[in-house]
């Protein structure tokens, strides 16, 4: 089972520069989210959807931007990287009645020079 | 704002002893608190939840205490297993989201 998948796992960027970072799950879940880990600050909330078509702002959504076309796939898109970018950035997913357990991908750590 | 605290960033304990994690939060609107556990290079995982009307919730060598009154809840592990050296987050949910503390990082000596 594939679960929640995220690419790339690894990038560097230049100051300026935009990507996407991918994530699919195959798990029919409803809800997404993206989050960002920074060392000894534990996982902020970027972005989350409740479905498709259905995107809300978290914690700290400055600089990103998300669209969820179909259930598999939320995309995060980072425009004009910033070094305060530099992270590690997680994607989940949960199905929409349950206690809360997250599915987690990988994460892709994402530097910005 | 941060509504969920671990205010210890590190512990260290001996196999085969108990290991205590503690987590605080402010929202009362929380409903539900797990545990994740994660290792280095790999996402977090889910561990034990506990519902907002419970104050005891146990699985296996994990056991999850809530305080409401306190606002405080607890991981106890026993007896710790040097796999279980790792980052342990603390997590409630409120509504679609889930707010998370810094982490805990624990080691299991030999």
């Amino acid at each position: 089972n594939a679960g929640v998948t995220q690419t790339p796992k690894f990038r560097i960027l230049k100051i300026g520069q935009s990507m996407t970072l991918q994530c699919t799950q195959d798990m029919n879940h409803n809800y997404m989210y993206w989050y960002r880990q920074d060392p000894g600050m534990g996982l902020k909330l970027i972005y989350y959807s409740v479905g498709a078509g259905i995107t809300d702002k978290g914690e700290v959504p400055n600089g990103y931007n998300v669209s969820r076309s179909t259930t598999e796939d939320f995309p995060l898109r980072l425009e004009l990287a910033a070094p305060s970018q530099t992270s590690v950035y997680f994607c989940a997913s949960r199905p929409t009645a349950n206690t809360g357990e997250l599915f987690f991908g990988e994460g892709s750590r994402l530097t910005v020079l | 704002d941060q509504q969920v605290k671990q205010n210890s960033p590190s512990l260290s304990v001996q196999e085969g002893r108990i290991s205590i994690l503690n987590c605080d939060y402010t929202n009362s609107m929380f409903d539900y608190f797990l545990w994740y556990k994660k290792y280095p290079a790999e996402g977090p995982t889910f561990l034990i939840s506990i519902s907002s009307i419970k104050d005891k919730n146990e699985d296996g060598r994990f056991t999850v205490f809530l305080n409401k009154s306190a606002k405080h809840l607890s991981l106890h592990i026993v007896p710790s297993q040097p796999g279980d050296s790792a980052v342990y987050f603390c997590a409630a949910k409120s509504d679609y989201k889930l707010s998370f503390g810094a982490g805990t990082t624990v080691t299991v000596r030999a």
